[in-house]
């Protein structure tokens, strides 16, 4: 596609269901990172994928989070057991190749809120 | 945790003046970027200097890079009302970003 797309734009859940956020990144593009964004605040780093596998899993919270990327490409981000405080805008970006001197190029975000 | 934190937090000017903003990063760098992000989501990428450049132009934005003091500054000159936004420096191969600067533009 021409851009980053990420679905769906706004989810809303209650305390306690699982959802599953979608990324499709540029074609071709290797690195994938996920971030959640709080109001007022930068985006908080979650993870970060090289190909299919995770290279940089630190960001995630805790082990409710998870994220996948079988085939390098499409990536899903997996919330277990919801709670309020998930409530953010979760963006989604991807590189041609990963690292500092790569930009990354950014999708619109899935605002998630959990009631 | 952070690595580049931006100052100040809040800026507010008026049209057709010049914002400066800054960046400060903890460990060493091998490039830094510098993002936009308007009201909304969307983050939109503006520049890249890498640790061997001092200073980097692009349109009306000048980038500075100071490594001995692990800092950078974003210059905005003859600001309009389109670039009230927040903007974030990103240094460290994890490209994580601090809390930004919040820029408003008044007419």
């Amino acid at each position: 596609g021409a851009g980053v797309s990420q679905t769906p734009s706004n989810k809303v859940t209650e305390k306690g269901k699982y959802v599953e956020l979608r990324c499709d990144p540029i074609s071709g593009h290797t690195a994938l990172y996920w971030y959640r964004q709080s109001l007022g605040q930068g985006p908080e780093f979650l993870i970060y994928f090289q190909g299919t596998g995770a290279a940089d899993d630190s960001g995630l919270p805790n082990d409710r989070f998870f994220a996948v990327r079988p085939e390098g490409s499409v990536s899903t981000l997996k919330i277990q057991r919801t709670e309020r405080g998930d409530s953010a805008v979760y963006l989604c970006a991807s590189s041609l190749s990963g690292g500092s001197h790569e930009k990354l190029f950014f999708g619109s975000g899935t605002q998630l809120s959990v009631l | 945790s952070q690595q580049g934190e931006e100052d100040p937090q809040a800026l507010s000017i008026q049209e057709g003046e010049n914002a400066t903003m800054n960046c400060s990063y903890k460990t060493s760098i091998n490039n830094l970027q510098w993002y936009r992000q308007n009201s909304g989501r969307g983050l939109v990428h503006l520049i890249l200097i890498r640790s061997n450049e001092r200073e980097k132009h692009s349109g009306r934005l000048r980038v500075t890079l100071d490594t001995s003091k692990k800092s950078s500054s974003l210059l905005i000159t003859a600001s309009r009302a389109a670039d009230t936004a927040s903007y974030f420096c990103v240094s460290n191969e994890k490209l994580t970003f601090g809390t930004g600067t919040r820029l408003t533009i008044i007419p």
